[in-house]
């Protein structure tokens, strides 16, 4: 399967503690998206990497959430001291470079990681 | 604001088309619009997307108005494996390309 993954596809916490979601991009895709979806609402973005280099936050993205790519290819979701209201699923998506993918910016999502905070 | 404005929900029936609308009225001249569909406990998937001209793939067309502020995307024959929250996205670009999804259009196929 040469589509975007993410791991786990589920996990249930409980309040204040440490959750950690990983996504693996398309191979070739230097673009990376994480995205936060409630239950009846569309995805929200939340912060958009070129590479290794992170590019954009939203300012959903409080302090206590931390997103990284260190080698450009996967990338991992922090969440510390976890609360209900992050209570989600949690989408990553890639798409191509640039020069590849012309002026628009087509993105594959991942499944979503499912968070559940007790 | 960015968000586009799409019906909560629509029905359709089994193997007739479906015109679900979208309306985009602040768009600027290099926003492109996409459409992106999710199944159930599933991610988005990608659709179509145009910038002026009507577009078709293998999967549907897409109707874009001549101002630009309002698309439809249209699904020849509707399969009950359409069913399925629809997504119309102004693509705006800032460097990158931010995606502000709105609600969605939820569509019910009825056998």
């Amino acid at each position: 399967d040469t589509g975007v993954s993410q791991n786990p596809r589920h996990k249930i916490t409980k309040r204040g503690q440490n959750v950690t979601f990983r996504c693996d991009p398309i191979s070739e895709h230097n673009r990376l998206y994480w995205y936060r979806q409630t239950l009846g609402q569309g995805p929200e973005f939340l912060t958009y990497f070129q590479n290794e280099a992170q590019l954009e936050k939203s300012r959903l993205l409080s302090d206590r959430f931390s997103a990284e790519r260190p080698k450009g290819s996967f990338s991992t979701l922090e969440i510390q001291r976890t609360e209900q209201g992050d209570s989600a699923m949690y989408l990553c998506a890639s798409s191509l470079p640039p020069r590849l993918a012309g002026s628009t910016d087509t993105q594959y999502f991942g499944p979503g990681t499912r968070l559940t905070v007790l | 604001d960015a968000k586009t404005t799409q019906p909560n929900s629509m029905e359709s029936n089994e193997e007739e088309p479906v015109h679900l609308p979208c309306n985009h009225s602040t768009i600027s001249g290099t926003d492109y619009i996409h459409w992106y569909r999710q199944l159930p406990s599933q991610g988005p998937e990608y659709v179509i997307h145009g910038l002026t001209s009507n577009v078709n793939n293998r999967m549907a067309s897409l109707a874009i108005a001549e101002d630009r502020k309002s698309s439809t995307l249209i699904l020849h024959r509707a399969t009950l494996r359409d069913a399925a929250v629809y997504y119309c996205i102004r693509k705006i670009h800032t460097g990158g390309f931010k995606t502000i999804f709105g609600a969605g259009t939820r569509l019910f196929v009825k056998a």
